[in-house]
């Protein structure tokens, strides 16, 4: 079985401050894990993905995320948002299947 | 333009009717999946299929069906609908596990 816990449901933060959302997962195999994001009214988009290789794994629009194996995390971060950036974000994590996490709401205010 | 196809946009169905959700890809993805979206409870997995011919159970796959006679075509099937299969439903495709999954636009459902 697999499955993803997205820490926060809910992170407003302000205009050009860093933003970091939390991304727990299980699962008994090898995973890939992606980062989706949905603007409002608007279908969901790939942001970054990690395959193997280097944990750190960039993206679009500025974002990073990070994979550590001992904690079976994959924080997303971006050192400054934009008023932009408002959207859900969705981590997920694919083995045989694709599951997703309850998703992030994030607020950039300005 | 290639893609995945859903139909109907949008659909009131009256509770304890069948209901049949279509997807279409051209795209000749292997991978096939079926969610719903509920406020909360971001994207729940329904069913899947890795390839035409074999099906597997998501997250809540109760009161739902599916098929893959070939690779182009999932429908999803509710045989009796219930208010809480209220939701919007997404069909997505990818080429494999570790793949970017591209999504339908969609079927909003409300069952009363």
């Amino acid at each position: 079985a697999q499955s993803v816990t997205q820490l926060d449901s809910q992170v407003p933060v302000f205009e050009e401050a860093p933003v970091e959302l939390r991304c727990n997962y299980s699962s008994s195999v090898s995973v890939y894990l992606f980062w989706y994001v949905q603007y409002p009214n608007q279908g969901l988009q790939l942001l970054l993905k990690y395959l193997s290789g280097s944990t750190l794994v960039k993206g679009i629009n500025g974002f990073e995320a990070e994979f550590n194996k001992s904690q079976t995390s994959f924080h997303l971060r971006k050192p400054s948002v934009h008023i932009s950036d408002t959207a859900e974000y969705f981590c997920a994590v694919s083995s045989y299947k694709l599951s997703f996490g309850a998703g992030t709401t994030v607020t950039v205010r300005a | 333009i290639a893609g995945i196809t859903q139909a109907p946009t949008s659909q009131i169905l009256a509770a304890g009717r069948r209901m049949t959700l279509r997807c279409t890809q051209d795209m000749r993805h292997n991978a096939m999946y079926w969610y719903r979206q509920d406020l909360g409870l971001g994207l729940r997995l329904i069913h899947y299929s890795n390839t035409a011919g074999t099906t597997g159970k998501g997250e809540v796959p109760d009161g739902y069906s599916v098929s893959r006679a070939n690779t182009d075509d999932f429908p999803l099937t509710l045989a009796s609908a219930v208010p809480s299969q209220t939701s919007v439903y997404f069909c997505a495709s990818s080429e494999g596990p570790g793949e970017k999954l591209f999504f339908g636009s969609g079927t909003q459902l409300s069952v009363l």
